[in-house]
């Protein structure tokens, strides 16, 4: 069965820290990944994605993220996080036919320190 | 920049009560859904629904729950006989063609007492 794996429930940084968020996959096929954030009162905005091409992926607010088909890894990055950073963070994962049906990770929640 | 709404941010019935909740998707999307998180857990799938008909449901959604599109703008999802357990967060999302990007509304807490 396909599943989304974060084996960090929480994770806290200093500001301008760099930062990595763990995503593990199982998936049967190439997977279709994504990267999901939540602040606090707001719904889930998209990060970034990866269908196909350069496992390196850039996102919005200066995330990028690294398909590792060896590892079955999409790993979140940022070299400087900042303190709006904050927030809950959801690695997800769909096939090619229907990337609206997700299957999401448990999430990790960021607390940046100042 | 357009957004999925939706309605309540939070309601509280009690067990057995039958509940809607509203979400009205961006415009020119075509492809609707229900997701659902209870508290600690795992944002969930529930339900796609494209074409006036649901296009794909989960193990989770079964006869209690429904979904219609009944003017055209709003898209809702009915609990018929809610339960305890169906205390959650239920997001609505939607996207414009199948392998596009979902764009999520803030979510309805739903809390049944």
């Amino acid at each position: 069965a396909q599943s989304v794996t974060q084996p960090d429930i929480h994770i806290t940084v200093s500001e301008g820290a760099s930062l990595e968020l763990r995503c593990n996959y199982s998936y049967g096929a190439t997977p279709y990944l994504f990267w999901y954030v939540q602040s606090p009162g707001q719904g889930l905005q998209l990060l970034l994605k990866y269908f196909s091409g350069d496992t390196l992926v850039q996102g919005i607010k200066g995330f990028e993220a690294e398909f590792k088909r060896s590892q079955s890894s999409f790993n979140l990055r940022k070299p400087s996080v900042h303190w709006s950073d904050a927030a809950e963070y959801f690695c997800a994962v769909a096939n090619s036919g229907n990337t609206g049906k997700l299957i999401f990770g448990q999430g990790t929640t960021l607390q940046v320190k100042p | 920049e357009p957004e999925v709404t939706q309605t309540p941010s939070h309601q509280v019935t009690q067990m057995g009560q039958e509940v809607i909740l509203r979400c009205v998707p961006i415009s020119n999307h075509l492809y609707f859904y229900w997701y659902r998180q209870i508290l600690g857990q795992k944002v969930e799938f529930l339900v796609s629904f494209y074409n006036n008909e649901i296009s794909e449901k989960s193990e989770i959604f079964d006869d209690q729950f429904s979904v219609e599109r009944p003017d055209g703008s709003n898209f809702t999802l009915k609990i018929r006989s809610t339960k305890l357990e169906d205390s959650a967060m239920y997001f609505c999302a939607s996207t414009a063609y199948n392998t596009g990007e979902l764009f999520f509304g803030e979510g309805s807490r739903l809390t049944v007492l």
